[in-house]
């Protein structure tokens, strides 16, 4: 039990392009979503936290405007990067906590984007 | 968000028992301890967790005292394909550098 999705898992773009990424919960209903970005040898960066039907909370230095993230059911989270651009090529992964005790997250696989 | 701080690096051999160690000072009462281990170009995959005293399970053991200022992740008989980071988080979002725990042969 407990599995997340993300689709896609790679995915190459031209600059100036946008690109969706979708996170699901396949078996479990998230109350919270969490989105990070990882670079090569670094560790994950919270970017965002979103709960269902409302909107995001994004941390300190990360601009909502280009990475959109909706949250529209328990199940499903996207995180859209606008206007693409080579520095935003990452690793990006996304967790789901169900809200439970201890609030455990569940992590995707990741979707790897290179913007050419 | 509770800073942790964990060692850079360690290394093992085969069949050695590793304990990496966590700092965490700031954790909040409700806070959870949960420990990750993750593998390149792959999402982290839930290890442990624990809230005091020790928690084991079928991969390893959590040992927490009872300040709750710290926590050491136990893997009995590491193999080669232990070889990953390993993260704690105490509270959500916060990831550390973690630790990039390589096991020789």
């Amino acid at each position: 039990g407990a599995v997340v999705s993300q689709h896609p898992s790679w995915v190459i773009c031209k600059s100036g392009t946008s690109v969706k990424i979708e996170c699901r919960s396949l078996d479990f209903q998230a109350t919270t979503m969490f989105w990070y970005r990882q670079f090569p040898k670094q560790s994950l960066m919270l970017m965002a936290t979103s709960n269902e039907g409302s909107k995001a909370t994004y941390e300190q230095g990360v601009e909502k405007d280009k990475f959109l993230i909706n949250h529209a059911s328990l199940t499903l989270s996207t995180l859209t990067v606008t206007s693409a651009h080579p520095e935003d090529s990452s690793f990006y992964i996304c967790s789901a906590s169900t809200g439970a005790l201890g609030n455990e997250q569940f992590f995707g696989p990741g979707t790897r984007l290179t913007v050419l | 968000l509770a800073k942790t701080t964990q060692p850079i690096s360690m290394d093992s051999y085969e069949g050695q028992e590793v304990n990496i160690t966590c700092s965490h000072n700031n954790i909040a009462t409700n806070d959870y301890i949960t420990w990750y281990q993750q593998f390149p170009s792959q999402g982290p995959r839930f290890i442990i967790q624990g809230y005091k005293t020790k928690v084991t399970n079928e991969v390893a053991s959590l040992f927490i005292p009872a300040d709750r200022k710290s926590s050491t992740l136990s893997l009995p008989r590491v193999s080669l394909s232990d070889t990953a980071v390993y993260y704690c988080l105490v509270a959500r979002g916060g990831f550390g550098a973690g630790t990039r725990l390589t096991v020789k042969p």
